[in-house]
């Protein structure tokens, strides 16, 4: 079982649309969470950061439930430019581990 | 401001040849990490540094890869001995400080294809 698991898609939806990806992990010990954009042949660049008490920016909101060790983004009004691949990442935070635990990535084609 | 940037972006090896992929990550960052990643995968971590000491090496998928940051600042990580499984996009990324929710700042990658 991969440590962090993604429904990899892909999600085709129309302009307007709500959309929500679901993201588990499996090291109860993950201490920080995030999600990131990639388009395609680009690297990946930080959506937002996930808190305990879930947040909100503009049209993304996140969601973590650490009893249930997920992780969830919204986005609303979905636009043509939201098309990309939607990586769900892990953190320890232990000692020296630093490294970042990546799902595949869920990919999104919003439609016109 | 300048990001992290990488060289080459794009490498074509013959099997068995020795590669060196180059980072230079944003000036003052402390911290630098190298990924791999495959077509269709998410990145998988190699290795990471704190300024030049390498904390982290448990990524690093054989001793053929090896990387370094003498000087604290400009990172390579080198493959020997290529083989065709090491073909993929290799990723390099720094951040200043190793608080919980610091972003990490990605490089454009090298993708390295062997034949």
């Amino acid at each position: 079982r991969k440590e962090v698991e993604q429904d990899p898609g892909p999600f085709n939806v129309p302009e307007g649309a709500t959309v929500a990806f679901n993201c588990t992990y499996s090291n109860s010990a993950s201490q920080s969470f995030f999600w990131y954009r990639q388009d395609c042949r680009k690297e990946p660049k930080l959506l937002m950061s996930v808190y305990s008490s879930g947040n909100e920016d503009g049209r993304f909101t996140a969601q973590l439930n650490r009893a249930s060790q997920y992780i969830s983004l919204l986005i609303r009004d979905s636009k043509l430019s939201d098309s990309a691949t939607y990586l769900c990442v892990v953190r320890l935070n232990a000692g020296n581990n630093r490294k970042l635990i990546w799902g595949l990535g869920t990919s999104l084609a919003v439609n016109p | 401001g300048a990001g992290v940037s990488q060289s080459p972006r794009y490498k074509v090896a013959k099997r068995g040849q020795d590669v060196a992929l180059r980072c230079d990550p944003i000036s003052g960052h402390v911290s630098l990490f190298w990924y791999q990643q495959a077509l269709g995968q998410g990145p998988e971590f190699l290795t990471y540094f704190q300024n030049e000491a390498q904390l982290d090496k448990s990524g690093l998928p054989s001793d053929r890869f090896f990387a370094e940051r003498p000087e604290g600042s400009v990172s390579t990580l080198k493959i020997q001995r290529t083989q065709q499984e090491d073909s993929a996009v290799y990723l390099c990324a720094s951040n200043v400080l190793l608080v919980p929710y610091n972003e990490q700042f990605f490089g454009p990658g090298t993708r390295l294809t062997v034949l």
